[in-house]
């Protein structure tokens, strides 16, 4: 069964940075390409990053050259470095591959 | 990018009634490779992460009643909800998987006439 966990969610100050993991089981992670989406308060769903199986990156237009998208294939972990945040990156952030999804990880910004 | 756009935004049926929502991919979801539709579809309730109802645009996750059930191909996609029922209160979603840009639809907000 596929399993993904998100965590590093927190509040932060406009500007601030975080780091989210998401760790994934139940699959090969290493064959599959893997994604970040976002839901802002009582917003639809964002596409914000993905990554292929070979690396290959894809950004939004968004959070290009804020947000990096990267993976540890031993240690089965997706992660998302997101810098000079903004209040509008608010929302809660799912990990996931094809229409698997996890619970997600709430970012707040907010002074 | 892959846009996905739902009709309604929002939907009022009385119970026991059919539901239908209506999902159009920019372009095909269709796989030459596999013969099949790179679309699911989700139902989320407030403070609460989408629920995987639909993949591959017609199979049913494993415990989802059967009232639900999913149709289409190509670019145009439906989301049917035989007869509702007060528990089916809810925002539904669809979504893209043919490519790794994960596109979502607006969402469709569902509610009791």
């Amino acid at each position: 069964e596929v399993h993904l966990l998100e965590s590093g969610g927190a509040l932060v100050q406009p500007g601030g940075s975080l780091r989210l993991s998401c760790a994934a089981s139940g699959f090969t992670f290493s064959s599959h390409s893997m994604g970040w989406v976002r839901q802002a308060p009582a917003k639809g769903l964002e596409w914000v990053s993905s990554i292929t199986d070979t690396f290959t990156t894809y950004y939004a237009d968004s959070v290009k050259g804020r947000f990096t998208i990267s993976r540890d294939n031993p240690k089965n972990t997706l992660y998302l470095q997101i810098n000079s945040l903004r209040a509008e990156d608010t929302a809660v952030y799912y990990c996931g591959m094809s229409f698997y999804w996890g619970q997600g990880t709430l970012v707040t910004v907010s002074s | 990018d892959i846009v996905m756009t739902q009709s309604p935004d929002s939907l009022a049926v009385s119970l026991g009634e059919r539901a239908t929502i209506n999902c159009k991919s920019s372009q095909s979801l269709l796989s030459s490779s596999n013969n099949k539709n790179f679309l699911a579809w989700y139902q989320q309730k407030p403070g609460q992460p989408p629920k995987l109802l639909i993949s591959w645009a017609s199979s049913r996750e494993s415990g989802v009643p059967d009232r639900f059930s999913g149709s289409g191909s190509g670019t145009d996609f439906t989301l049917t909800i035989s007869s509702l029922q007060a528990e089916d209160v809810a925002v539904y979603y669809c979504q893209q998987y043919y490519n790794i840009l994960y596109t979502f639809g607006q969402g469709t907000k569902l509610e009791i006439k």
